[in-house]
């Protein structure tokens, strides 16, 4: 009973570098999501693929870029880190066809800029 | 702005005691969902409620939605220390995007 797998669950990078994160799951799910959450933001979305092949941006996409690799797969890459994006990042997936469903969250991963 | 706001942003209560957190939004939703994070993990959901006016008890938690579908609340009756935790509201709306929007959160502190 795995549900979704992230990781790494800790990174600390310096500015500049470059990172991605990894998402699995195993519930067969059609969509999968890329969160981030700061103090007193609640979840904002960053980018979404609602079916293998797709992806979307979500409200705050600028900095990163994700790949759908097959069903099961949904990474999350930061191509060059900035302080901003010291947050924790949740990968989650859900049924969205025919109806939309319960969203399952992986455990996050703790992410520190400096 | 957030399309979903959520109060109070904090509450700290004795245990026994009752209390409400609210959901609002200018926008409509097709569901809405609630969920309950502890430290260190994911949340977790607790309701989905679909239809304007809906009422969902689950124990000691009852979840209502609006009747236009723009709100929502959840009301704990006689808090407990399990109780603990950040409360988060989250929406589906009808805009062909099928990703939920998730209000800030209401983290509850019951004590004993």
């Amino acid at each position: 009973n795995a549900g979704v797998t992230q990781t790494p669950k800790f990174q600390v990078l310096k500015t500049g570098q470059s990172m991605t994160l990894q998402c699995a799951q195993d519930m067969n799910h059609n969509s999968m999501y890329w969160y981030r959450q700061d103090p007193g933001m609640g979840l904002r979305l960053i980018y979404y693929s609602a079916s293998e092949g797709t992806t979307d941006k979500g409200e705050v996409p600028n900095g990163y870029n994700v790949s759908r690799l097959n069903k099961r797969e949904f990474s999350l890459r930061l191509e060059s880190a900035a302080p901003s994006q010291t947050s924790v990042y949740f990968c989650a997936s859900r049924w969205t066809r025919p109806n939309t469903g319960e969203l399952f969250f992986g455990e996050g991963s703790r992410l520190t800029v400096l | 702005t957030q399309l979903l706001e959520q109060s109070p942003q904090f509450l700290s209560i004795q245990e026994g005691e009752n209390l409400t957190v609210y959901c609002n939004s200018s926008s409509v939703f097709s569901s809405l969902q609630w969920y309950r994070q502890e430290p260190g993990e994911g949340p977790v959901l607790l309701v989905t409620v679909v239809t304007g006016g809906e009422v969902k008890k689950l124990k000691r938690l009852t979840f209502q939605f609006g009747d236009a579908r723009k709100d929502s609340s959840l009301h704990i009756t006689a808090a407990q220390p399990g109780d603990t935790g950040l409360y988060l509201c989250a929406g589906d709306r009808d805009t062909g995007r099928r990703a939920l929007t998730f209000g800030s959160g209401t983290r509850l502190q019951v004590q004993p």
